[in-house]
């Protein structure tokens, strides 16, 4: 099972909106990513998370916050979003230290109005 | 650092044709390969990879790869496509001893009938 989950599929929220997009793994996967994906583009680097702790984080503006409560769970906080931040959103996990394929979720639609 | 170039950005063809989507990348140390598909509305789904031994890999599917380092190239062909592999494809590479991916710009395939 290669299975990386993430919830919603769909998100429309207005700027003074607090949301968040969640992803979860149970691959026993020690690495998870958080990247961005503009329409006909590759997708960008956001963050990444190593055993739980912050190791990489790509100058992302701070209306986006990440959370890695537990090694199977990724969270991507969301607060005064602007509209050049509408993309999909999407989560990878790979086995840190191993095994070097990131396997990547289908991804949250996110609409900023 | 590295870099990945896909060199067509849209390849048309027809149905049962023959088809090859380039991949040039840039490394000054070891590195991993991958090719990643993306089909509409959808997340990345691997493809292929290349971590050690053979430089030609197959997947399930009919796609093979070929990992030339002297040309530093990793070409992704298939002998005859077939309507359904019509999507996005990234090449991406990966240092050996590092945690980040870089994708190329993309190539879209587009399977005509």
């Amino acid at each position: 099972d290669t299975e990386v989950t993430q919830t919603p599929k769909h998100l429309v929220m207005g700027m003074t909106n607090k949301k968040s997009l969640k992803c979860e793994q149970h691959m026993g996967h020690r690495a998870m990513y958080w990247y961005k994906q503009k329409a006909k583009k590759p997708p960008e680097l956001m963050f990444v998370y190593s055993y739980e702790k912050l190791s990489i984080n790509e100058s992302v503006p701070s209306r986006f916050s990440p959370e890695c409560p537990n090694s199977s769970l990724l969270n991507l906080h969301l607060h005064a979003l602007q509209p050049e931040d509408s993309a999909l959103y999407l989560c990878a996990s790979r086995l840190a230290g191993g095994e070097n394929i990131q396997y990547f979720g289908a991804g949250t639609r996110l609409s900023v109005l | 650092a590295q870099s990945v170039t896909q060199l067509d950005s849209q390849v048309p063809v027809f149905e049962e044709a023959p088809v090859e989507l380039r991949c040039n990348y840039s490394s000054s140390v070891s590195v991993y390969l991958f090719w990643y598909v993306q089909y509409p509305n959808q997340g990345l789904q691997l493809l292929l990879k290349y971590l050690s031994g053979s430089t030609l890999v197959k997947s399930i599917n009919g796609f093979e790869a070929e990992f030339n380092k002297s040309q530093t190239s990793f070409h992704l062909r298939k002998p005859s496509v077939h309507i359904s592999d019509t999507a996005e494809y990234f090449c991406a590479v990966k240092e050996t001893s590092g945690s980040r991916l870089t994708f190329g710009e993309g190539t879209q395939l587009t399977v005509n009938p």
